[in-house]
């Protein structure tokens, strides 16, 4: 079945460092991709989507291209703040035959530490 | 426009009990999702509706249901609690196109003793 793999955590980082965090999925179809972040205490907040290949998502300085040849997802962010420390969750919509529904397939989330 | 609600947010049961979890989605929303989250197997797909009918469904035993009523808020039953059901369980709703994007409420964390 679909499968999402990101990179294992923590990530900890300095103030305005540059961020990478790897995802690359499985798929037998066309799904559309995902990044999700949550907060401590909270559920997931949609950060961008990406819905065909090439679509480069883009939302508060987080940019993820979609790359059907590679088969990833990569989020990168230029200069990080204290303020980004969370979990990041890689995630892709899965389309199954004869259902008109969807469901999300999750990385298991790489937890960005952000210090000052 | 109000996000996803979720009610309630914590909730405490022992084995064997039942529980039910609330969801009302965003005004306007058609679809509802399940997830349960926990730290061992992170983000895992219980079941979606759609327009009151079950329409995809994850790989959960019977013990977890769920419904949606004609207002497109949903509930979730899970019966017969293990320790195992402890969990941090999102709703997510979205519009109604396979590509819409999922919006999730904040959780009801449930504790099993």
């Amino acid at each position: 079945g679909d499968s999402v793999t990101q990179m294992e955590g923590p990530v900890t980082l300095s103030e305005e460092a540059f961020l990478t965090i790897n995802c690359t999925y499985t798929a037998t179809g066309y799904p559309s991709l995902f990044w999700y972040v949550q907060y401590p205490g909270e559920g997931l907040q949609l950060l961008l989507k990406a819905t065909k290949a090439d679509d480069k998502g883009s939302n508060k300085g987080f940019e993820a291209t979609y790359r059907k040849e590679t088969t990833s997802f990569h989020l990168e962010k230029g200069s990080v703040q204290v303020s980004d420390s969370a979990v990041y969750f890689c995630a892709l919509s899965e389309t199954r035959a004869n259902q008109a529904g969807t469901a999300l397939i999750f990385g298991k989330g790489t937890t960005l530490s952000v210090s000052s | 426009k109000a996000g996803v609600t979720q009610t309630p947010r914590y909730l405490i049961k022992t084995r064997g009990q039942q529980v039910t979890l609330s969801c009302s989605p965003i005004s306007g929303h058609r679809s509802v999702s399940w997830y349960q989250q926990t730290p061992g197997q992170g983000l895992q797909f219980l079941f979606e509706y759609f327009s009151e009918t079950q329409r995809n469904k994850g790989n959960f035993p019977g013990r977890f249901s769920g419904r949606q009523f004609s207002n497109s808020r949903s509930e979730m039953n899970v019966s017969t609690l293990e320790l195992g059901d402890s969990a941090l369980y999102l709703c997510a709703s979205s519009l109604a196109r396979v590509t819409d994007t999922q919006y999730f409420g904040p959780g009801t964390r449930l504790t099993v003793l």
